[in-house]
Protein backbone atom coordinates (compact mmCIF):
# COMPACT_ATOMS: atom_id res chain seq x y z
CA UNK A 1 0.00 0.00 0.00
CA UNK A 2 0.73 3.50 -0.45
CA UNK A 3 0.95 5.28 2.59
CA UNK A 4 0.15 8.90 2.46
CA UNK A 5 1.94 11.60 5.07
CA UNK A 6 0.56 15.04 5.28
CA UNK A 7 2.22 17.88 7.80
CA UNK A 8 1.40 19.41 9.56
CA UNK A 9 -1.46 17.29 11.50
CA UNK A 10 -2.98 20.86 12.61
CA UNK A 11 -2.66 24.39 12.37
CA UNK A 12 -3.95 27.83 13.59
CA UNK A 13 -3.99 30.46 11.55
CA UNK A 14 -5.97 34.06 10.81
CA UNK A 15 -8.15 34.79 7.97
CA UNK A 16 -6.29 36.36 5.44
CA UNK A 17 -3.38 34.13 6.46
CA UNK A 18 -1.03 32.27 3.00
CA UNK A 19 -1.10 28.25 4.37
CA UNK A 20 0.98 25.57 2.74
CA UNK A 21 0.01 21.94 3.58
CA UNK A 22 2.34 19.22 2.66
CA UNK A 23 1.62 15.81 1.79
CA UNK A 24 4.61 13.60 0.64
CA UNK A 25 3.54 9.30 -0.68
CA UNK A 26 5.91 6.62 0.53
CA UNK A 27 6.38 6.04 -3.34
CA UNK A 28 6.45 7.90 -6.92
CA UNK A 29 2.56 8.39 -7.85
CA UNK A 30 2.88 10.58 -10.98
CA UNK A 31 0.39 13.05 -10.70
CA UNK A 32 -2.11 10.80 -9.19
CA UNK A 33 -2.82 13.37 -6.26
CA UNK A 34 -6.18 14.94 -4.86
CA UNK A 35 -6.92 17.20 -2.25
CA UNK A 36 -10.79 17.29 -0.47
CA UNK A 37 -11.94 19.41 2.58
CA UNK A 38 -13.97 18.15 4.42
CA UNK A 39 -16.23 19.94 7.24
CA UNK A 40 -17.82 17.56 9.99
CA UNK A 41 -21.15 16.83 9.27
CA UNK A 42 -20.77 17.62 5.37
CA UNK A 43 -19.50 15.43 2.25
CA UNK A 44 -16.24 15.94 1.73
CA UNK A 45 -15.32 18.11 -1.48
CA UNK A 46 -12.65 17.71 -4.16
CA UNK A 47 -10.26 20.38 -4.20
CA UNK A 48 -7.61 19.86 -6.90
CA UNK A 49 -7.05 16.76 -8.89
CA UNK A 50 -4.35 15.26 -10.64
CA UNK A 51 -1.95 17.78 -8.55
CA UNK A 52 -2.50 21.02 -9.78
CA UNK A 53 -6.02 21.30 -11.93
CA UNK A 54 -8.61 23.72 -9.68
CA UNK A 55 -11.55 21.77 -9.30
CA UNK A 56 -14.71 23.50 -11.39
CA UNK A 57 -16.45 26.02 -8.41
CA UNK A 58 -13.25 25.57 -5.89
CA UNK A 59 -12.04 29.11 -5.08
CA UNK A 60 -9.25 30.51 -6.72
CA UNK A 61 -6.92 30.99 -3.83
CA UNK A 62 -6.70 27.14 -3.33
CA UNK A 63 -3.52 25.75 -5.35
CA UNK A 64 -2.08 22.56 -5.69
CA UNK A 65 1.69 21.35 -6.86
CA UNK A 66 4.30 18.95 -6.91
CA UNK A 67 4.45 15.27 -9.13
CA UNK A 68 6.15 12.49 -8.10
CA UNK A 69 6.25 12.28 -4.09
CA UNK A 70 6.07 15.50 -2.85
CA UNK A 71 2.90 18.10 -3.03
CA UNK A 72 1.18 21.13 -1.34
CA UNK A 73 -2.06 23.00 -1.44
CA UNK A 74 -1.78 26.43 -0.67
CA UNK A 75 -4.55 28.73 0.19
CA UNK A 76 -3.63 31.73 -1.14
CA UNK A 77 -5.80 33.94 1.52
CA UNK A 78 -7.76 32.35 4.21
CA UNK A 79 -11.23 32.71 4.61
CA UNK A 80 -13.77 31.90 7.35
CA UNK A 81 -15.00 29.47 5.34
CA UNK A 82 -11.92 28.05 4.70
CA UNK A 83 -11.30 26.50 8.24
CA UNK A 84 -11.73 22.88 7.81
CA UNK A 85 -9.94 19.75 7.19
CA UNK A 86 -7.61 19.11 4.21
CA UNK A 87 -6.83 15.19 3.01
CA UNK A 88 -4.61 14.12 0.18
CA UNK A 89 -5.19 11.41 -1.70
CA UNK A 90 -3.36 9.31 -3.91
CA UNK A 91 -5.27 6.81 -7.08
CA UNK A 92 -2.03 5.86 -8.80
CA UNK A 93 -3.36 2.42 -7.36
CA UNK A 94 -5.50 0.74 -5.05
CA UNK A 95 -5.99 0.60 -2.42
CA UNK A 96 -6.77 4.04 -2.25
CA UNK A 97 -4.96 5.84 0.28
CA UNK A 98 -5.55 9.26 2.15
CA UNK A 99 -3.26 10.83 4.26
CA UNK A 100 -4.31 11.43 7.98
CA UNK A 101 -5.56 15.08 7.72
CA UNK A 102 -4.79 17.95 8.67
CA UNK A 103 -6.81 20.36 10.58
CA UNK A 104 -6.79 23.94 10.21
CA UNK A 105 -8.27 26.00 12.70
CA UNK A 106 -9.04 29.58 13.71
CA UNK A 107 -6.12 30.96 15.41
CA UNK B 1 -27.80 17.95 -10.17
CA UNK B 2 -25.36 15.21 -9.83
CA UNK B 3 -26.14 13.54 -6.20
CA UNK B 4 -25.56 10.46 -3.78
CA UNK B 5 -27.70 9.23 -1.13
CA UNK B 6 -26.71 6.76 0.86
CA UNK B 7 -29.00 4.73 3.30
CA UNK B 8 -28.78 2.03 5.29
CA UNK B 9 -26.79 2.52 8.15
CA UNK B 10 -27.71 1.50 11.35
CA UNK B 11 -26.82 -0.44 14.50
CA UNK B 12 -25.85 -3.67 14.94
CA UNK B 13 -24.04 -6.57 16.77
CA UNK B 14 -20.24 -7.60 16.35
CA UNK B 15 -20.54 -10.14 13.94
CA UNK B 16 -23.61 -9.31 12.23
CA UNK B 17 -24.31 -8.00 8.85
CA UNK B 18 -25.49 -4.85 6.98
CA UNK B 19 -26.15 -3.80 3.37
CA UNK B 20 -25.25 -0.21 2.34
CA UNK B 21 -27.26 1.38 -0.43
CA UNK B 22 -26.15 4.50 -2.69
CA UNK B 23 -28.78 6.20 -5.26
CA UNK B 24 -26.94 8.00 -7.94
CA UNK B 25 -28.72 10.47 -10.06
CA UNK B 26 -27.96 13.74 -12.12
CA UNK B 27 -25.74 11.75 -14.07
CA UNK B 28 -25.21 8.68 -16.63
CA UNK B 29 -24.63 6.15 -13.41
CA UNK B 30 -23.18 3.18 -15.62
CA UNK B 31 -20.28 5.24 -16.34
CA UNK B 32 -18.36 5.55 -13.68
CA UNK B 33 -16.32 3.54 -10.87
CA UNK B 34 -18.27 3.92 -8.11
CA UNK B 35 -16.14 3.87 -4.20
CA UNK B 36 -17.22 3.83 -0.61
CA UNK B 37 -14.90 5.95 1.94
CA UNK B 38 -15.52 5.81 5.94
CA UNK B 39 -14.74 7.59 8.37
CA UNK B 40 -14.49 6.23 12.08
CA UNK B 41 -15.16 8.60 14.76
CA UNK B 42 -12.05 10.83 15.50
CA UNK B 43 -10.02 9.44 12.56
CA UNK B 44 -9.18 10.39 9.04
CA UNK B 45 -10.85 8.98 5.51
CA UNK B 46 -9.91 5.33 4.65
CA UNK B 47 -10.88 4.33 1.62
CA UNK B 48 -12.69 0.94 1.34
CA UNK B 49 -13.61 -0.43 -2.32
CA UNK B 50 -14.91 0.66 -5.58
CA UNK B 51 -16.78 -1.17 -8.54
CA UNK B 52 -15.93 -0.81 -12.06
CA UNK B 53 -18.66 0.68 -14.49
CA UNK B 54 -19.63 -2.80 -15.62
CA UNK B 55 -19.21 -4.45 -12.23
CA UNK B 56 -16.47 -7.12 -13.64
CA UNK B 57 -13.50 -5.52 -11.73
CA UNK B 58 -13.60 -5.09 -7.93
CA UNK B 59 -10.80 -3.62 -5.17
CA UNK B 60 -11.27 -3.69 -1.40
CA UNK B 61 -8.72 -2.31 1.04
CA UNK B 62 -7.33 -5.37 3.09
CA UNK B 63 -9.03 -5.01 6.62
CA UNK B 64 -12.41 -5.36 5.02
CA UNK B 65 -11.62 -8.34 2.70
CA UNK B 66 -13.61 -11.36 2.15
CA UNK B 67 -16.11 -9.84 4.29
CA UNK B 68 -17.58 -6.93 2.53
CA UNK B 69 -18.58 -6.82 -1.31
CA UNK B 70 -19.27 -4.15 -3.62
CA UNK B 71 -21.78 -4.69 -6.11
CA UNK B 72 -24.01 -2.31 -8.32
CA UNK B 73 -27.55 -2.30 -10.43
CA UNK B 74 -27.20 -0.08 -13.05
CA UNK B 75 -30.40 -0.49 -14.35
CA UNK B 76 -31.19 1.51 -10.82
CA UNK B 77 -28.48 3.50 -10.40
CA UNK B 78 -27.28 1.70 -7.38
CA UNK B 79 -24.38 0.52 -5.94
CA UNK B 80 -24.07 -1.74 -2.76
CA UNK B 81 -21.99 -2.58 -0.13
CA UNK B 82 -23.04 -5.92 1.85
CA UNK B 83 -21.18 -6.05 5.26
CA UNK B 84 -20.68 -9.24 7.19
CA UNK B 85 -18.41 -10.22 10.15
CA UNK B 86 -19.01 -6.87 11.48
CA UNK B 87 -16.02 -5.91 14.27
CA UNK B 88 -16.48 -2.88 16.29
CA UNK B 89 -13.50 -1.08 14.71
CA UNK B 90 -15.81 -0.85 11.40
CA UNK B 91 -18.05 2.00 13.46
CA UNK B 92 -17.95 4.67 10.81
CA UNK B 93 -19.76 6.98 8.59
CA UNK B 94 -19.87 5.37 5.51
CA UNK B 95 -19.77 7.52 2.27
CA UNK B 96 -20.20 6.56 -1.49
CA UNK B 97 -18.44 8.35 -3.92
CA UNK B 98 -18.72 8.68 -7.73
CA UNK B 99 -14.83 8.54 -9.28
CA UNK B 100 -14.06 10.70 -12.23
CA UNK B 101 -11.30 10.93 -14.75
CA UNK B 102 -11.00 13.42 -17.71
CA UNK B 103 -9.89 11.01 -19.62
CA UNK B 104 -8.52 7.37 -20.11
CA UNK B 105 -4.37 8.48 -19.30
CA UNK B 106 -5.66 11.10 -16.34
CA UNK B 107 -5.71 9.92 -12.46
CA UNK B 108 -9.30 9.05 -11.15
CA UNK B 109 -10.16 11.69 -8.40
CA UNK B 110 -13.76 11.74 -6.78
CA UNK B 111 -15.93 14.34 -7.73
CA UNK B 112 -19.18 13.81 -6.14
CA UNK B 113 -19.75 11.89 -2.39
CA UNK B 114 -22.95 11.45 -0.52
CA UNK B 115 -23.50 12.98 2.67
CA UNK B 116 -22.80 9.54 4.60
CA UNK B 117 -24.73 6.73 7.03
CA UNK B 118 -23.65 6.18 9.98
CA UNK B 119 -23.09 2.47 11.18
CA UNK B 120 -22.28 1.44 14.93
CA UNK B 121 -21.15 -1.94 15.66
CA UNK B 122 -22.12 -2.49 18.98
CA UNK B 123 -23.19 -4.79 21.57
Amino acid sequence: DIQMTQSPSSLSASVGDRVTIACRSRQRISNSLNWYQHTPGKAPKLLISAASYLQSGAPSRFSGSGSGTDFTLTISSLQPEDFATYYCQQTYTTPYTFGQGTKLEIK
Amino acid sequence: EVQLVESGGGLVQPGGSLRLSCAGSGFTFSRNWMSWVRQAPGKGLEWVANIKQDGTEKYYVDSVRGRFTISRDNAKNLVYLQMNSLRADDTAVYYCAREYAYNSTWPQNFDCWGQGTLVTVSS
